[in-house]
């Protein structure tokens, strides 16, 4: 089975704080994603990448950066955390997308509290 | 506009009932893909479905069915003899072929199945 693996299930930073928010998968799969999950919002991307180093915004990228320095692995980075960034951040891995044909795997979510 | 609506915030039934999960989805492509993901207390995102636009069959698995109308653009869910352990926050997804490394998720909905 695939497994996606956040490192942390629950984390509590302060207002200006740089975030560290680790991913790693282990089927060898191409693509990763982060969303974030909000109530009554369902899960928003914010940014995937489909290659090492390579990376694209998804839709709520502001106030975030990422890094794929290696495949299995993929960071979201919050410069300087707020508190309106608090909010369940969700891993995501798949195979290389050649058609809307794949489906996600998801890692257990990181609830993000912003002080 | 959304791409995925799910109208149902929240849904409360007694173990054994029936239950629907309603999903409404709009899209221009031909070719599309719907999923439905369970997200348990845990959080991990789970895979349950995934349906082509060509493909309206219904599906049947165990207690689960799903109803797919291009006519009314649904996707509905359905529960048959609900379970306390069905309870979870289900979302459903689109897929949109000219764009497939987007999906676009609905808001979700909770279900609580009571003993």
């Amino acid at each position: 089975d695939v497994k996606v693996t956040q490192s942390s299930r629950y984390l509590v930073k302060r207002t200006g704080e740089k975030v560290f928010l680790e991913c790693v998968q282990d089927m060898d799969h191409e693509n990763m994603f982060w969303y974030r999950q909000d109530p009554g919002l369902g899960l928003r991307l914010i940014y995937f990448s489909y290659d090492v180093k390579m990376k694209e915004k998804g839709d709520i990228p502001e106030g975030y950066s990422v890094s794929r320095e290696k495949k299995e692995r993929f960071s979201l980075i919050l410069e300087s955390a707020s508190t309106n960034q608090t909010s369940m951040y969700l891993c995501a891995s798949s195979p290389i997308l050649q058609s809307a044909n794949e489906k996600l795997f998801f890692g257990s979510g990181t609830q993000l509290s912003v002080l | 506009a959304q791409k995925v609506t799910q109208a149902q915030t929240e849904i409360s039934v007694v173990e054994k009932e029936d239950v629907t999960l309603d999903c409404v989805y709009e899209t221009r492509d031909t070719t599309y893909y719907l999923f439905w993901y369970k997200q348990p207390p845990s959080g991990e995102l789970v895979f349950l479905i995934r349906r082509n636009s060509f493909d309206e069959q219904n599906e049947i698995s165990g207690r689960y069915s799903w109803n797919f109308q291009k006519s009314t653009s649904s996707f509905n869910f359905t529960i048959t003899a609900s379970q306390v352990v069905d309870s979870a926050v289900y979302f459903c997804a689109l897929s949109e072929n000219y764009n497939f490394n987007k999906f676009y998720f609905g808001s979700g909905t909770k279900l609580n199945v009571k003993p």
